[in-house]
């Protein structure tokens, strides 16, 4: 079985660029996740997708991060303009689902962003 | 905010069992503890959950206090490949409630 595939895994940009990540979570899985780990902390929840509707975007920065699934698979995640802070570990994690024994989070590899 | 407490650091000799401890004086009558571990330059991996019973699994065993205050992860027989930072988190199953990841513990297991 094929797991969380995320790309680009390394992008190095200026602040005030743009810069746009790609997860593609395990077949079947319903539920979608985008974290955000900062060096030296352990991972944040910034969104997640049940199919391609949003449950939780409680800590997503709203007026530069973005984030959609529109066909319930796979998922990107903008940010736009970048600032120095974002520079981390971006983690796409997917479940089968939300419900008893479903929820166990499976992650992709990341994709560590560097701004400047 | 994590609701668990764990040390920062640990060390384990390869081949001897680690334990790893982890304190949530505060959980719910409905709250799992959760385990999951992260590989330098990996993403996040689980390993197991339990509510109250002792639980095992092919990678490691959970230890729960009656009281539920506290918990303990052992790894049976260490490898280097165990060395990581592994994280306690405590939740409800079966709900929407968001995983909480604090700073974890870094084990360094020696050879």
């Amino acid at each position: 079985e094929a797991g969380v595939a995320q790309s680009p895994r390394y992008k190095i940009i200026e602040k005030r660029q743009s810069v746009a990540f790609w997860c593609n979570p395990i077949s079947g899985h319903a539920t979608l996740y985008w974290y955000q780990q900062i060096l030296g902390q352990g991972p944040k929840l910034l969104i997640q997708f049940q199919n391609n509707g949003v449950v939780d975007d409680s800590q997503l920065p709203k007026d530069r991060f973005s984030a959609e699934r529109l066909k319930g698979v796979d998922s990107t995640l903008k940010i736009q303009p970048a600032k120095l802070e974002d520079s981390a570990v971006y983690l796409c994690a997917s479940s089968a689902g939300t419900g008893y024994n479903q929820e166990t989070q499976y992650f992709g590899p990341g994709t560590r962003l560097l701004v400047l | 905010d994590a609701k668990t407490t764990q040390p920062p650091s640990m060390d384990c000799a390869e081949g001897r069992a680690a334990n790893l401890p982890c304190n949530h004086s505060t959980i719910s009558g409905n709250e799992y503890v959760y385990w999951y571990r992260q590989i330098h330059s990996q993403g996040p991996q689980y390993i197991i959950h339990g509510l109250k019973n002792n639980e095992t699994n092919e990678m490691a065993s959970l230890i729960i206090t009656e009281d539920r205050k506290s918990s303990t992860l052992i790894l049976p027989h260490a490898t280097l490949r165990d060395t990581a930072v592994y994280y306690c988190i405590v939740r409800v199953q079966g709900g929407s409630e968001k995983l909480v990841f604090g700073k974890g513990m870094k084990l360094t297991v020696n050879p």
